[in-house]
């Protein structure tokens, strides 16, 4: 299948402090991705789609000043959480779908720790 | 919106044995759905998917099948081994329309006892 891959693995950092996480689709073009969040033993819940050359769309709640989506070409797209706080703690995981259907393809997911 | 219940959220068999997750979903016009199997700290991993147009589809040892009448739709994992061991998520979507995000259920810690 498809590979999506994102960095880092897992990061932890400082309260206040901006941490960014890339997705890359390594052998197709995505001109969209998504971005979920996940808390422990809980499912994957919509945070925002990303495209290619516009502006992300966020789904309701979702704080389009906190969390950062850049999409600016057709293979990365990143996600910058911005004056992090430990709520925001969580697994953030980005996927992409392939040619003409939805079937969507996971990176492996982010673990931020917000101390 | 679309909604994507799922049942049992845990579920516990011998290892040898069948092991059946069940899904309903809200919107009728949902015609993709995949089922993914979450292994701890890393992303989901599509093991097999449906759309509207066939009732059931098949892969080894894994099977999904669909009723669109009942908009429900089941992973059936037969002669399970330890390495099933994981979470399973079943998702819906709309194909044909853009690209849409999937609507995931809530999960099914399944474990597969030696």
């Amino acid at each position: 299948g498809a590979v999506v891959s994102q960095h880092p693995s897992w990061v932890i950092c400082k309260s206040g402090t901006s941490v960014k996480i890339e997705c890359r689709s390594l052998d197709f073009q995505a001109t969209t991705m998504f971005w979920y969040r996940q808390f422990p033993k809980q499912s994957l819940m919509l945070m925002a789609t990303s495209n290619e050359g516009s502006k992300a769309t966020y789904e309701q709640g979702v704080e389009k000043d906190k969390f950062l989506i850049n999409h600016a070409s057709l293979t990365l797209s990143t996600l910058t959480v911005t004056s992090a706080h430990p709520e925001d703690s969580s697994f953030y995981i980005c996927s992409a779908p392939t040619g003409g259907f939805t079937e969507a393809f996971f990176g492996q997911g982010t673990r931020l720790t917000v101390v | 919106g679309e909604n994507v219940e799922q049942h049992p959220s845990t579920l516990s068999v011998q290892e040898g044995d069948s092991a059946v997750i069940k899904c309903t979903y809200s919107d009728s016009a949902s015609n993709y759905f995949p089922w993914y199997k979450q292994e701890l700290g890393k992303g989901p991993q599509l093991i097999i998917d449906i759309r509207s147009n066939v009732g059931e589809k098949k892969d080894q040892r894994i099977a999904v099948t669909l009723n669109k009448t009942a908009k429900h739709f089941s992973l059936h994992i037969t002669e399970t081994q330890p390495e099933d061991s994981a979470v399973y998520f079943c998702a819906a979507s709309i194909e044909g329309t853009g690209r849409r995000a999937l609507t995931f259920g809530s999960g099914t810690r399944l474990q597969v006892q030696p």
